[in-house]
């Protein structure tokens, strides 16, 4: 069975700064990795996605995430945040032989102060 | 991309009654659909897995017969919550996927809220 573990439940950071949301994960077996990000009453977009090949992948908005195998990481970044980025962001986790069952974890409400 | 719409978006009804929420894939064939539920704050559980054509594969601890799962074509699966109870009031959300190792699309979700 996977995991997913999102240590910060709420991250407040000034607009224009850097940020980095944590997510680790467990497994005893090779997995996909995702970050969603949920904007109020909405439900969740697709931010990025770790498949296989490079461990660093990036989104059209700006914020990249890190696989990293030996820490069991996914950690998500973005260099310098707008307002616009305020919204809740989940880690999740998939196994790559049933790739449909999406473990997700408990989520990091990002809260973009002006 | 792909589309998924999910209605209604909110929907307020007395105790007792049953609910349907719809979840249909616009532009392309969903082999599998899931349903989830969100309580505030809180991450999406999932309550059970739909593949066209047969039965709803539910999680550990969901009622089968309260949360009535239909999945009849490629583009539609339907979630019924019957006799909703205050307790049911959440955030429902579905997704759909067109084959086992493509990403999940999700719905903008549904809030119920029973009275």
């Amino acid at each position: 069975a996977q995991s997913v573990t999102q240590l910060d439940s709420q991250v407040p950071v000034f607009e224009e700064a850097p940020v980095e949301l944590r997510c680790n994960y467990s497994s005893s077996v090779s997995v996909y990795l995702f970050w969603y990000v949920q904007y109020p009453n909405q439900g969740l977009q697709l931010l990025l996605k770790y498949l296989s090949g490079s461990t660093l992948v990036e989104s059209i908005n700006g914020f990249e995430a890190e696989f990293n195998k030996s820490q069991t990481s996914f950690h998500l970044r973005k260099p310098s945040v707008h307002i616009s980025d305020t919204a809740e962001y989940f880690c999740a986790v998939s196994e790559r032989s049933s790739a449909s069952k999406i473990i997700f974890g408990s989520g990091t409400r990002l809260s973009i102060r002006p | 991309g792909a589309v998924v719409s999910q209605h209604p978006s909110w929907v307020i009804c007395k105790s007792g009654t049953s609910v349907k929420i719809e979840c249909r894939s616009l532009d392309f064939q969903a082999t599998t659909m899931f349903w989830y539920r969100q309580f505030p704050k809180q991450s999406l559980m999932l309550m059970a897995t739909s593949n066209e054509g047969s039965k709803a594969t539910y999680e550990q601890g969901v009622e089968k017969d309260k949360f009535l799962i239909n999945h009849a074509s490629l583009t539609l699966s339907t979630l019924t919550v019957t006799s909703a109870h205050p307790e049911d009031s959440s955030f429902y959300i579905c997704s759909a996927t067109g084959r086992s190792n493509q990403p999940q699309h999700f719905g903008d979700g549904t809030r119920l809220s029973i009275l």
